[in-house]
């Protein structure tokens, strides 16, 4: 299947400062793509779609300000923790959906935040 | 709108023998329903998906789900566990529309005992 990559994988950091995870489609392009957050053992808990060259499409609830969401390229996109504070602490993952072969969203592999 | 329910938090089976993970859902339309699997501190990863045709849908790893549109269901099934499956499960669905967002169950834990 198709291969979606989340870098870092973790990051510790702490708090008041800001981290940027970066979500690439490795092998198609992604014109949308799509951010969540899961709690230990719950479901995932989508915070913003991600579209190519326009603005993100954020979740009722979701800080805009303080999740900021790039997506420059056709392959990549990048959420911005601002001013993380140790709430944010959380896996968060990127999806990318492949709207040319199989219409099928595909995930990274997760970013585990920990923010002291 | 669109949900999902997966009505067992837990399932758990003797490797060897066949296992069943539940997934009903509601959608305007017909649906695309997807299962992925995620293990321990990973992301999701893509089992299976049904869009149209069979309604039996093969997927990886050996695993198949039954769509059954009468009973708006769609279990996931193998025939024979192995410990490697021992994993959490996810059933999403999704409209038809591109713009349609996916819609994910609660999650149910698959524990496959040797």
């Amino acid at each position: 299947g198709a291969v979606v990559s989340q870098h870092p994988s973790w990051v510790i950091c702490k708090s008041g400062t800001s981290v940027k995870i970066e979500c690439r489609s490795l092998d198609f392009q992604a014109t949308t793509m799509f951010w969540y957050r899961q709690f230990p053992k719950q479901s995932l808990m989508l915070m913003a779609t991600s579209n190519e060259g326009s603005k993100a499409t954020y979740e009722q609830g979701v800080e805009k300000d303080k999740f900021l969401i790039n997506h420059a390229s056709l392959t990549l996109s990048t959420l911005t923790v601002t001013s993380a504070h140790p709430e944010d602490s959380s896996f968060y993952i990127c999806s990318a959906r492949d709207t040319g072969r199989t219409d099928t969203q595909y995930f990274g592999p997760g970013t585990r935040l920990t923010v002291l | 709108a669109q949900s999902v329910a997966q009505p067992e938090d837990q399932v758990n089976v003797a490797e060897g023998n066949p296992l069943t993970v539940k997934c009903t859902y509601s959608v305007s339309g017909n649906p695309y329903l997807f299962w992925y699997v995620q293990y321990p501190n990973r992301g999701l990863q893509f089992l299976l998906k049904y869009i149209t045709g069979d309604n039996l849908v093969k997927g990886s790893y050996g695993f198949e789900a039954e769509f059954n549109k009468s009973q708006t269901s769609f279990h996931l099934k193998k025939p024979s566990a192995l410990v490697s499956d021992s994993a959490l499960y996810f059933c999403a669905v999704r409209g038809y529309s591109s713009a349609s967002k996916i819609i994910f169950g609660s999650g149910t834990r698959l524990s496959i005992r040797p």
